[in-house]
């Protein structure tokens, strides 16, 4: 089945500047890839995906790029704010695992945005 | 408009217990899948109903069980709970029931097994 890694576990930045998670996945076939935002004692929200026909997709200060040879994509955030402070995860998914059919996420984020 | 519903919030249970936890999709939504999350970690599927009938199971025992009502409205059982059952429980509604459709998840079910 479908493995996501994810890193780093934390990343610390200041006021300001970017930001960048990166995922690596192991089932080439998998074609869906979203990144999902949860705060302290709150449900995951979807922040932005992409599908593998592209290969960067841009929202505001969010983008995610996607590197389907190297099995890879990878989240962005520019001119991070406090309220950016959450866990990101970052998910994948094969629709043709039909045994499956669901996202597997991978380990999560800390992202602390220090004022 | 509402989003996913969860109930209850919390839940305390002990050892060898068993529980039902409950979701409510959004409105027009058919498709609900089941995920739990431990502590430190991201969410590991469980179940996929769509129209009532499973399309996905992940790997987890035969203690979890779960099943679709004809209002889409979903329910995930857990019998002979474990200390290890002790999570956060998600329920994620979507459309229809490939994965490519926007899942969108509730606000979870913290169980706490003693």
């Amino acid at each position: 089945g479908e493995n996501v890694e994810q890193h780093p576990s934390t990343l610390s930045v200041q006021e300001g500047d970017s930001a960048v998670i990166k995922c690596t996945y192991s089932d080439s076939a998998s074609n869906y890839f979203p990144w999902y935002k949860q705060e302290l004692g709150k449900r995951p929200q979807l922040i932005i995906d992409i599908r593998s026909n592209v290969g960067e997709k841009k929202d505001q200060r969010i983008a995610v790029t996607l590197n389907k040879t190297a099995k890879h994509f990878s989240l962005h955030i520019t001119e991070t704010q406090p309220e950016d402070s959450a866990v990101y995860f970052c998910a994948a998914s094969n629709p043709k695992d039909t045994g499956r059919r669901a996202l597997t996420f991978g380990s999560g984020t800390r992202l602390q945005v220090q004022p | 408009d509402a989003g996913v519903t969860q109930s209850p919030t919390h839940l305390i249970k002990t050892r060898g217990q068993h529980v039902t936890l409950r979701c409510s999709p959004i409105s027009g939504h058919k498709s609900v899948s089941w995920y739990q999350q431990v502590l430190g970690q991201g969410p590991q599927f469980i179940f996929q109903y769509y129209e009532k009938e499973e399309r996905g199971r992940g790997n987890f025992p035969d203690r979890f069980s779960a099943r679709q009502f004809p209002n889409y409205s979903s329910e995930l059982n857990v019998n002979a709970l474990l200390l290890g059952d002790s999570a956060l429980y998600l329920c994620a509604s979507s459309l229809g029931w490939v994965p490519e459709e926007t899942q969108y998840f509730g606000p979870g079910t913290r169980l706490l097994v003693l």
